[in-house]
């Protein structure tokens, strides 16, 4: 079976940064890229970017640029996300989903930024 | 960057009614749209791509089809399962871009 398992919820304080990781189990990781996804508490899905495994190739939404750094190890299979200067305005559910159509997601890591 | 519009933000609806979700595009999308369900606390589930092709796994009740930059998402005979959240998203070019969402409420 084809799976994302995502790292556990964080508690950050302002101006700190954090690095979801997201595994992948069942498919040849290499073959698909994955997008990493964001949403707000009560509000609606935005994507920040995507990275293709096999080349290390990205593309970020404008408003991430300079803030989000994508990476994967081909040899774990793993994804990771990196945003760093967060602020109350990054509280977020995020998600690694795969492929451009996201046919499988991870369950979500939800990041708190508080002081 | 391509807008997409999603109409109604909610809708009410009984067991067993055909409901339609509406996205438009800010631009021709080659069939490039896909629709998601999300359940409170649950990541989203895909049920469509390219526009009107069914997830493997996707009840038949749900269809999608295109006409232009108009996209609509049909559920035929609402099950209780199905009441949610839908969103549209654009796989055309980057940014990728959602739809606001619909909540299908319980009248």
């Amino acid at each position: 079976q084809v799976h994302l398992v995502q790292s556990g919820a964080e508690v950050k304080k302002p101006g700190a940064s954090v690095k979801v990781s997201c595994k992948a189990s069942g498919y040849t990781f290499s073959n698909y890229g994955i997008n990493w996804l964001r949403q707000a508490p009560g509000q609606g899905l935005e994507w920040m970017g995507w990275i293709y495994p096999d080349s290390g190739n990205t593309n970020f939404a404008q408003k991430f640029q300079g803030r989000v750094t994508m990476t994967t190890d081909t040899s774990t299979s793993t994804a990771y996300m990196e945003l760093r200067s967060l602020t109350s305005d990054d509280t977020a559910v995020y998600y690694c989903a795969r492929n451009r159509a996201f046919d499988i997601w991870g369950q979500g890591t939800m990041v708190t930024v508080s002081s | 960057d391509i807008q997409m519009t999603q109409s109604p933000s909610t809708l009410s609806a009984s067991v067993g009614d055909s409901v339609t979700i509406t996205c438009r595009a800010s631009q021709l999308l080659n069939s490039w749209l896909a629709w998601y369900q999300q359940k409170p606390g649950k990541a989203p589930k895909l049920l469509i791509y390219q526009a009107s092709t069914l997830e493997s796994g996707v009840p038949s009740r749900f269809s999608g089809s295109a006409s232009g930059t108009e996209f609509t998402l049909t559920i035929s005979s609402l099950r209780p399962d199905d009441f949610a959240t839908y969103y549209c998203q654009q796989y055309h070019s980057p940014p990728l871009t959602f739809g606001g969402g619909t909540k299908v409420e319980i009248k």
